[in-house]
């Protein structure tokens, strides 16, 4: 498809279970976004990728969560012995380019830790 | 990090009146997205500006920059536009950022 693509849709893990989220970009769009929202809160920011530099890993909450893009398109957001507290819609954005740039969406993945 | 409220928090009215929804935010900032959320589904971006405004539609967004300040109008509203209205902003001003999202607005719209 043409838009952003997030795998699983739905995940439900265990507490203290390694958890793994992926996101396909559009094909060419050189930055991409990690977002995680809370049931009834607007998304808040996690991470940035410019290709496959991480700019900007400020929004992580832990060292357990950890987010790569090898090689500039494909992106996976771990988080390591997940806690209830992580369950969220984790939500992946993409852009053409760098700089003020219309994001586009995911329908991101509703982890909930049991 | 860029602050952002939005209002009102919850909105119901009348298909066919006109909605008006505010942003502002505390940090300067090089542009402002409105985005929707449909229950359940993705997020949708509606527009993207850095200064005056923007149609498409029935929407318009406008933008005044020196007060921090933007607002989404919605004209003769239709059922179908109930969903949630997040205002967003670059997360430290700037242009390679990414957002920081207002908490939204819960629109419906009653035929």
């Amino acid at each position: 498809g043409a838009g952003v693509s997030q795998s699983p849709r739905y995940k439900v893990a265990k507490r203290g279970q390694d958890v793994a989220l992926r996101c396909d970009p559009i094909s060419g769009h050189v930055s991409l976004f990690w977002y995680q929202q809370a049931l009834g809160q607007g998304p808040e920011f996690l991470t940035y990728f410019q290709n496959e530099a991480q700019l900007d890993k400020s929004g992580l909450p832990s060292d357990r969560f950890f987010a790569e893009r090898p090689e500039g398109s494909v992106s996976t957001l771990k988080i390591q012995r997940t806690q209830q507290e992580d369950s969220a819609v984790y939500l992946c954005a993409s852009s053409l380019s760098v700089g003020n740039q219309p994001q586009h969406f995911g329908d991101g993945t509703r982890l909930s830790i049991l | 990090k860029n602050e952002v409220e939005q209002s009102p928090q919850n909105l119901t009215a009348q298909e066919g009146e006109f909605i008006t929804i505010n942003c502002s935010y505390s940090v300067g900032i090089s542009a402002l997205h409105w985005l929707q959320q449909h229950p359940g589904g993705g997020i949708v971006s509606l527009f993207m500006l850095s200064s005056g405004k923007k149609k498409h539609g029935r929407l318009i967004a406008t933008i005044n920059i020196q007060e921090k300040h933007s607002s989404l109008h919605i004209t003769a509203s239709h059922p179908r536009d109930s969903a949630v209205y997040i205002c967003a902003v670059p997360y430290s001003g700037g242009g390679a950022d990414g957002l920081t999202f207002g908490k939204g607005t819960h629109l419906i719209i009653q035929p």
